[in-house]
């Protein structure tokens, strides 16, 4: 199955800094990755995804980016707010065939806390 | 369109007691999920429905068994509760591949 490592398990950045969060993954037929944001006592939410025939893709002050060679992506946050502060996930699709089944591995979390 | 939908939001029981916990989703989406979430150990997959009429275990399966009801509803039982069963339940439901993830609420379950 699918193993996802998540670092830093926890990131503390002033206001106004870039965020970075790495996840690395272990099944290259593995071709959809999602981020998630989860805010104290809420679910988590779908902030952004990339599949695997892209390399980057931006949403406003959030980007993704796929390096599929090393299998790691990577989560970037621009002009960090304290309201971004929140745990993110990572995750990948585990199972024979990749996203055949829709399974996600999620990695550990990452608390990202953002000081005024 | 209320999304993924799951019942009861807290839920505190004795060891040995038994209990459901109920989830729909209004999506049409084929595929659902049970995760549970746990301090530092992030969300691990319990168990999936890649579609109606099927289920299948997951990651941490033992004392939970599924139903899947029919497309949109998904149901998840414990048996016999124990208090390492205290955890944050998630429900979740997705389009084929996965895409889309959508999470319910979450269910607080404390066994004492």
């Amino acid at each position: 199955g699918e193993n996802v490592e998540q670092h830093p398990s926890t990131l503390s950045v002033q206001e106004g800094d870039s965020a970075v969060i790495k996840c690395t993954y272990s099944d290259s037929a593995s071709n959809y990755f999602p981020w998630y944001k989860q805010e104290l006592g809420k679910r988590p939410q779908l902030i952004i995804d990339i599949r695997s025939n892209v390399g980057e893709k931006k949403d406003q002050r959030i980007a993704v980016t796929l390096n599929k060679t090393a299998k790691h992506f990577s989560l970037h946050i621009t002009e960090t707010q304290p309201e971004d502060s929140a745990v993110y996930f990572c995750a990948a699709p585990f199972g024979a065939g990749g996203t055949s089944y829709g399974k996600l591995t999620f990695g550990q979390g990452t608390i990202l806390t953002v000081h005024p | 369109n209320a999304g993924v939908t799951q019942t009861p939001k807290f839920q505190v029981l004795k060891t040995g007691q038994s209990m459901t916990l109920q989830c729909a989703q209004d999506m049409n989406h084929n595929s659902m999920y049970w995760y549970r979430q746990d301090p530092g150990m992030g969300l691990r997959l319990i168990y999936y429905s890649a579609s109606e009429g099927t289920t299948d275990k997951g990651e941490v399966p033992n004392g939970y068994n599924v139903s899947r009801l029919n497309k949109r509803e998904f149901s998840l039982r414990l048996e016999s509760a124990a208090p390492s069963q205290t955890s944050v339940y998630f429900c979740a439901s997705s389009g084929r591949g996965g895409y889309g993830y959508t999470f319910g609420s979450g269910t607080r379950l404390t066994v004492v």
